[in-house]
């Protein structure tokens, strides 16, 4: 079974420049998120869909980041125009969610983004 | 808000010796609990997840606690081996249905 594929692995842009990133889910899996890590530190969410609806984007920042997950499967995350502070590991999950006690979450290997 | 910590941040320990890591965690009103390992430059695989009704989880050389009343989980990982070395990160659950990370213990075993 594929796992969570995301792409690009690596990508290298200068600041005010869009970027967008891709993420397809383990197949049959309704919730998928979007989360940022900076060196060092653990995972931050960014937002979360349950099927095609983003049900928490409360730490998105909406001025320059962006997210869609047409028809509930792949999905894609777009920052424009980024910023030096964007530097970090974009990483995405998915997950067959039920009451959310027994969710395990399945992550993909993440987009490292360097922005100069 | 949900704090996680994770003590120490980094951890060598000698081949074959048994070890545990740690994670507290200020919200006892949770889910559950999960263990993640992450391996550098990769994404995240989870490992052991507790629900806030279970006192401990087991997988192979691989057992997790969870003390939710004092807001402390331990992974106790057995006869260390060098394919253990990873960053190893807990994460909570907690009544908003967020999933809160620490920061991870970066683990090394030593041949």
């Amino acid at each position: 079974e594929a796992g969570v594929v995301q792409s690009p692995r690596y990508k290298i842009i200068e600041k005010k420049q869009p970027v967008a990133f891709w993420c397809n889910p383990i197949s049959g899996h309704n919730t998928l998120y979007w989360y940022l890590q900076n060196l060092g530190q653990g995972p931050e969410l960014l937002i979360r869909y349950e099927n095609e609806e983003a049900v928490d984007d409360s730490q998105l920042p909406k001025d320059r980041f962006s997210a869609e997950r047409l028809k509930g499967v792949d999905s894609t995350l777009k920052i424009q125009p980024a910023e030096l502070g964007d530097s970090a590991v974009y990483l995405c999950a998915s997950s067959l969610r039920g009451d959310g006690t027994n969710e395990k979450l399945f992550f993909g290997s993440g987009t490292q983004l360097s922005v100069l | 808000k949900q704090e996680v910590t994770q003590i120490p941040a980094a951890l060598s320990v000698p081949e074959g010796e048994n070890l545990v890591l740690n994670c507290s965690f200020t919200d006892s009103a949770i889910y559950n609990l999960q263990w993640f390992r992450q391996d550098p430059g990769k994404g995240l695989t989870s490992l052991l997840l507790i629900q806030s009704s279970q006192r401990e989880q087991t997988s192979g050389r691989l057992n997790a606690s969870l003390d939710k009343s004092s807001g402390r989980s331990t992974l106790y990982i057995a006869a260390s081996q060098p394919g253990d070395s990873a960053t190893y990160l807990c994460a909570v659950r907690g009544g908003n249905e967020k999933l809160t990370f620490g920061t991870g213990t970066r683990l090394t075993i030593i041949p």
